[in-house]
């Protein structure tokens, strides 16, 4: 069965460095996304990807982050310097259409340590 | 905008007793409302969806749940839950169209089964 991949599993960087999470959606997915947990608090949409622009973003997701679909494949969540209350899981998800109906598949998560 | 209020942080129950997961949402549009399921060290997989018809809506693993409009509530049931059943459930709704596609979580019920 067809599944979203992400990578790494656990990272752990120092506050200030760069981190990117990758995903790997499922192929003949056209929507992707970012979602985040800190622990203990609710899931939070982070940004939408769509025909390799940003369709939508949260007021989360500043100018610290980033995405992009760099070769067809990946979907990749860039955070340029990485403060404490980064730390969280990040989920990658990727639906086939774009209507609300469908169904979202997420990947296990890639939980971001910033110490 | 919405927002998806689940009522219980934890919920422990015995083997073969039966389950409610209450989740309530508020919303100034119709939505789509939605389960997930995190099992421990795996992603949110969909156990259920309620998109239009019945008010019943049934999902994997004998889970159903009953949309009710006046209460603004999707609360998930299980007559006869297992050890297995021992995870994070998540309720989620999302708008119909445009940007209101993303989903919006609640901050999950952790279900123990206890033998």
């Amino acid at each position: 069965e067809p599944e979203v991949t992400q990578t790494p599993s656990h990272q752990v960087t120092q506050m200030g460095q760069e981190v990117i999470l990758r995903c790997v959606p499922i192929s003949n997915h056209l929507y992707f996304y970012w979602y985040r947990q800190i622990l203990g608090q609710k899931v939070e949409f982070l940004v939408s990807f769509y025909n390799n622009e940003i369709s939508e973003k949260s007021e989360i997701f500043d100018d610290q982050f980033s995405v992009e679909r760099p070769d067809g494949s990946n979907f990749t969540l860039k955070i340029r310097s990485t403060k404490l209350e980064d730390s969280a899981m990040y989920f990658c998800a990727s639906r086939k259409d774009g209507g609300a109906s469908g169904e979202l598949f997420f990947g296990e998560g890639s939980r971001l340590t910033v110490l | 905008a919405q927002s998806v209020t689940q009522l219980d942080s934890q919920v422990p129950v015995f083997e073969e007793a039966p389950v409610e997961l209450r989740c309530n949402y508020s919303s100034s549009v119709s939505v789509y409302l939605f389960w997930y399921v995190q099992y421990p060290n795996q992603g949110l997989q969909l156990l259920l969806k309620y998109l239009s018809g019945s008010t019943l809506v049934k999902g994997i693993n004998g889970f159903e749940a009953e949309f009710n409009k006046s209460q603004t509530s999707f609360h998930l049931r299980k007559p006869s839950v297992h050890i297995s059943d021992t995870a994070e459930y998540f309720c989620a709704v999302s708008g119909l169209r445009g940007s209101n596609y993303k989903l919006t979580f609640g901050k999950g019920t952790l279900l123990t089964v206890n033998p």
